[in-house]
C-alpha cells in the first residue's frame, strides 16, 4: 500500500516550457486535491477534484491546470512555466471533501523555474 | 487577516519541557480542525485530530476554544524527535476546503 505517490521528485525547467506532474492514490479516496508550498506562505490549494470527473479552481489556480484522470490519478499541468511557479508541490487525497476528513499528502515535487 | 494564524516561531525548547502553541481561525462556520506535523523537506502528515471535547494521544494534547476561536496543542515531556513544523489545519463544511496555517517551527535542543 504506497498511499499518494508523486513524479517526479524534482524538476527543472526554464521559464516557457510546459511539464505534467503526476499523482496517484491507491487508498480508493473519492477527493484529490494539489497544493503548492513556499516559504512563509504555507499550503495553499491549487485545483481540487471531488470525485472522478469534477475539477474545481482552489486559491491560486492561474497558470495551471489540471485532469482527474480517474479515480486514483490526478495530474497537474504547467503549460508554460515561469519563475513564480517555483515551488515545492504536494498532492494529497482524502476520501471526501475536506469537510472532517483526514487528508493524506504524497512526498511532493520541488520544481525550480529558471 | 488570515483565515488561519499561526505564530512561526521558531521555539527553541530544552528536551523534556512542555510547550504549547496556538491556531486562530477567523471562521466561525468552521467544523473540522487538524494538527499536522511536517518535518524537514517532507510532506505534512496528520498528528491528530481536534475534537469538540478535546483529545490527548501520549505526550500531545488538543484542544478546541470555539468562544475564541482557536485551537491548541500542548506537547509534554519533548523530545528531540519532535523537531519539526506544525501545521494547523481547519475547514468548514460550506466551503469543502481545508485551509492551513503556515506552520510553527519546534527546535528541541539536548
Amino acid at each position: 500500500n504506497a498511499g499518494v505517490t508523486q513524479t517526479p521528485k524534482f524538476q527543472v525547467l526554464k521559464t516557457g516550457q510546459s511539464m505534467t506532474l503526476q499523482c496517484a492514490q491507491d487508498m480508493n479516496h473519492n477527493s484529490m486535491y494539489w497544493y503548492r508550498q513556499d516559504p512563509g506562505m504555507g499550503l495553499r490549494l491549487i485545483y481540487y477534484s471531488a470525485s472522478e470527473g469534477t475539477t474545481d479552481k482552489g486559491e491560486v489556480p492561474n497558470g495551471y491546470n489540471v485532469s482527474r484522470l480517474n479515480k486514483r490519478e490526478f495530474s497537474l499541468r504547467l503549460e508554460s512555466a515561469a519563475p513564480s511557479q517555483t515551488s515545492v508541490y504536494f498532492c494529497a487525497s482524502s476520501e471526501r471533501l475536506a469537510g472532517g476528513d483526514e487528508q493524506y499528502f504524497g512526498p511532493g515535487t520541488r520544481l525550480t523555474v529558471t | 487577516r488570515k483565515e488561519v494564524e499561526q505564530d512561526p516561531g521558531p521555539f527553541n525548547v530544552p528536551e523534556g519541557a512542555t510547550v504549547a502553541f496556538n491556531c486562530t481561525y477567523s471562521n466561525s462556520a468552521s467544523q473540522s480542525f487538524f494538527w499536522y506535523r511536517q518535518d524537514c523537506r517532507k510532506e505534512p502528515k496528520l498528528l491528530m485530530s481536534v475534537y469538540s471535547s478535546g483529545n490527548e494521544d501520549g505526550r500531545f494534547t488538543a484542544q478546541l476554544n470555539r468562544a475564541s476561536q482557536y485551537i491548541s496543542l500542548l506537547i509534554r515531556d519533548s523530545k528531540l524527535s519532535d523537531s519539526a513544523t506544525y501545521l494547523c489545519a481547519v475547514a468548514s463544511y460550506n466551503t469543502d476546503k481545508l485551509i492551513f496555517g503556515t506552520g510553527t517551527r519546534l527546535q528541541v535542543f539536548p
